[in-house]
């Protein structure tokens, strides 16, 4: 089955920390997202994926990086400079107009 | 920018209908959307327009005018299974961006 794979489901992080949040689509689109949800809130975009080896920042970009070295995967690094991790994050991937999500990660800074 | 309101809640009685409206304004405009999401899951797809008017599935329908930069969502026959939040999403050229959400519960 076709879909969009995201890891761990929950994370838990240490101050100070980087950690990788995984993002692995078999959909073969070609782009990708990466999406913040605080509670209560809509979703605010981190960054996006055109193309292989391409991105861009989205709305809140600040303390985050990713990478696109393959078509199936987007990897998602919260730094330890993003002062206010703890959210929903989810990724989402499309070709055309409609977008399809993962199940997301639930990151808890502790 | 991207500017997209919706309202933050709303309760209705099971069997019901009830209107969602999102306002926006935005810098490009290819399709507005609307989601579904249950508190913990990821968003489902409920509606896309793309042209003024209309469309219908099923229980829920959806009605854009562009001119206004308006839309709403209309859920019909109130289920108990309907109480979750309803994004609206407009789509420029590149992304999707999205309204707080509207937490919808229905009451039997």
């Amino acid at each position: 089955d076709g879909g969009i794979t995201q890891s761990p489901k929950y994370l838990f992080r240490k101050e100070g920390q980087n950690v990788t949040l995984s993002c692995e689509q078999n959909l073969n689109h070609d782009a990708m997202y990466w999406y913040r949800q605080d509670p209560g809130q809509g979703l605010r975009l981190i960054y996006y994926s055109q193309i292989v080896n391409d991105f861009q920042k989205g709305d809140i970009a600040e303390g985050y990086s990713v990478s696109r070295e393959k078509k199936e995967s987007f990897p998602l690094t919260v730094t330890s400079a993003q002062k206010n991790p703890t959210a929903f994050y989810l990724c989402a991937s499309s070709w055309g107009p409609g977008y399809t999500f993962g199940s997301g990660t639930r990151l808890t800074v502790v | 920018g991207q500017n997209i309101d919706q309202p933050t809640e709303m309760t209705a009685t099971e069997g019901a209908i009830v209107q969602i409206n999102c306002t926006y304004q935005t810098s490009g405009f290819n399709g507005l959307f609307w989601y579904q999401q249950h508190a913990g899951e990821a968003p489902t797809f409920l509606s896309y327009n793309v042209l003024d008017g209309l469309e219908e599935k099923g229980r829920f329908s959806s009605f854009l005018s562009r001119s206004k930069g308006y839309s709403y969502l209309l859920l019909k026959e109130l289920q108990m299974k309907d109480s979750a939040s309803y994004l609206c999403a407009v789509r420029d050229d590149y992304k999707l961006s999205f309204g707080a959400g509207t937490t919808v519960t229905v009451r039997a």
